[in-house]
């Protein structure tokens, strides 16, 4: 079992391009998540997913998008990259939503927008 | 807004001293309070964690302390040693149909040899 796997581990993007991070589970979690993580700052909830079709906002969604057409990918879209995006993303998944359970985190992908 | 606040940024101890990171919430629909350890370049990985209706929950040299009526909680390492040497968050999750967890800022915790 690979867990979560991230890719790429480290990007540089100029301000206005996009990119998708990706993010894939071999653990048959049926959530997912995404964090980033800014220094001192925590880690803060991007975008959620509690099945495949099915997605939410968490508590800072602007400037991104997410989709999750299979169980295992939850990729996530920048459309117009701001230098504020800059921070390490982090893709999670669980079992399930209830209380108790084990959130796994991939590795993390360091953006820079410049 | 902070729903979760943790101190402090930053600690140092002795080998085989006892080191402790403090948490304080708001929210009282918070019912589950994991600790998680980040390691330089690898996603964090749960450490412990603790549900409102236990005071302490120990396993091994980690040992949590939940005080609900203060809405505290922290978390405490026995004999500390060089390999325990990481970022250390605290977070907490409600019923909400997901495990959507807020974070502390983070302990850079160093253990001097």
């Amino acid at each position: 079992n690979a867990g979560v796997t991230q890719t790429p581990k480290f990007r540089i993007l100029k301000i206005g391009q996009s990119m998708t991070l990706q993010c894939a589970q071999d653990m048959n979690h049926n959530y997912m998540y995404w964090y980033r993580q800014d220094p001192g700052m925590g880690l803060k909830l991007i975008y959620y997913s509690v099945g495949a079709g099915i997605t939410d906002k968490g508590e800072v969604p602007n400037g991104y998008n997410v989709s999750r057409s299979t169980t295992e990918d939850f990729p996530l879209r920048l459309e117009l990259a701001a230098p504020s995006q800059t921070s390490v993303y982090f893709c999670a998944s669980s079992y399930s939503g209830g209380r108790d359970t084990e959130a796994f985190f991939g590795q993390g992908t360091r953006l820079t927008v410049v | 807004q902070q729903q979760v606040k943790q101190s402090p940024q930053s600690l140092i101890v002795q080998k085989g001293g006892i080191s402790i990171i403090n948490c304080a919430y708001e929210n009282t629909a918070f019912d589950y309070f994991p600790w998680y350890q980040q390691f330089p370049g690898k996603g964090p990985a749960l450490l412990i964690a603790i549900r409102p209706d236990v005071s302490e929950k120990k396993e091994g040299r980690f040992t949590i302390s939940f005080n609900k009526s203060a809405k505290q909680f922290s978390l405490h390492i026995m004999d500390s040693q060089p390999g325990d040497s990481a970022t250390y968050f605290c977070a907490a999750s409600g019923i909400q149909g997901a495990q959507k967890l807020v974070f502390g800022q983070g302990t850079r915790l160093t253990i001097n040899p």
